[in-house]
């Protein structure tokens, strides 16, 4: 059974320092997504990450993936507060189109 | 038009109602998507059509029931929903790939009396 583990699962942080939220997976997948929801709102489709190494950036956050440590790792640059936020990952199951696993969040409250 | 609008916004139902939440996009995305978020917890993935072809998530339950009319439409009916079933259901639509960058709703408030 897929298990995805985010951690921290709450951050508190000052602004202009930098911080890596981490979601490790257990078993075999090659997709793994990133996204934002603020409190009470929708969410929002961070990144997509499709390959062992892929690395993408958008502006303060990063994001990359290690497959073969079942690792991703979503990096915070220099925070601002409007970067307060619940963060979640989400890992689908190889060659399971139909099952994806989202971990339990990370609430990063970013002080002004 | 790159938005995804959700209809109701809030919606209360008793447990014998038949109600349905609408979706809908123009941005000519082939994939779209419910999920179900209850309080304080993760979005879990409930439906996804692609190419208006349905992909069954196995753990839900048949009280409901998604409909995709077209490429811009999805439906959600609801028909003998129990208390735990309160959430915030959320629609989303991708390009093509059923898991490509998606783009959500506002999500319909579901109380369920």
């Amino acid at each position: 059974e897929l298990k995805v583990e985010q951690n921290p699962l709450f951050l508190s942080m000052q602004e202009g320092k930098n911080y890596t939220i981490y979601c490790n997976y257990s078993t075999t997948s090659d997709r793994l997504y990133w996204y934002r929801q603020d409190p009470g709102k929708s969410l929002e489709s961070l990144f997509v990450l499709l390959s062992n190494g892929a690395v993408k950036q958008e502006g303060r956050l990063m994001a990359s993936l290690d497959t073969k440590a079942r690792l991703s790792t979503l990096h915070i640059t220099a925070a601002v507060h409007d970067l307060s936020a619940t963060y979640f990952c989400a890992v689908d199951e190889a060659n399971r189109d139909d099952k994806i696993i989202f971990g339990k969040g990370t609430r990063l409250h970013i002080l002004p | 038009d790159t938005e995804v609008t959700q209809t109701p916004k809030h919606l209360v139902m008793g447990m014998t109602n038949k109600k349905s939440l609408k979706c809908e996009q123009h941005m000519g995305h082939r994939a779209m998507y419910w999920y179900k978020q209850k309080a304080k917890k993760p979005p879990e993935l409930m439906f996804v059509y692609s190419y208006e072809k349905l992909s069954i998530n196995e753990s839900v339950p048949s009280r409901f029931s998604p409909e995709c009319p077209n490429s811009s439409l999805l439906n959600l009916h609801l028909h003998a929903l129990q208390p735990e079933d309160s959430a915030l259901y959320l629609c989303a639509s991708s390009v093509g790939g059923w898991m490509e960058t998606q783009y959500f709703g506002p999500g319909t408030r579901l109380l369920v009396l």
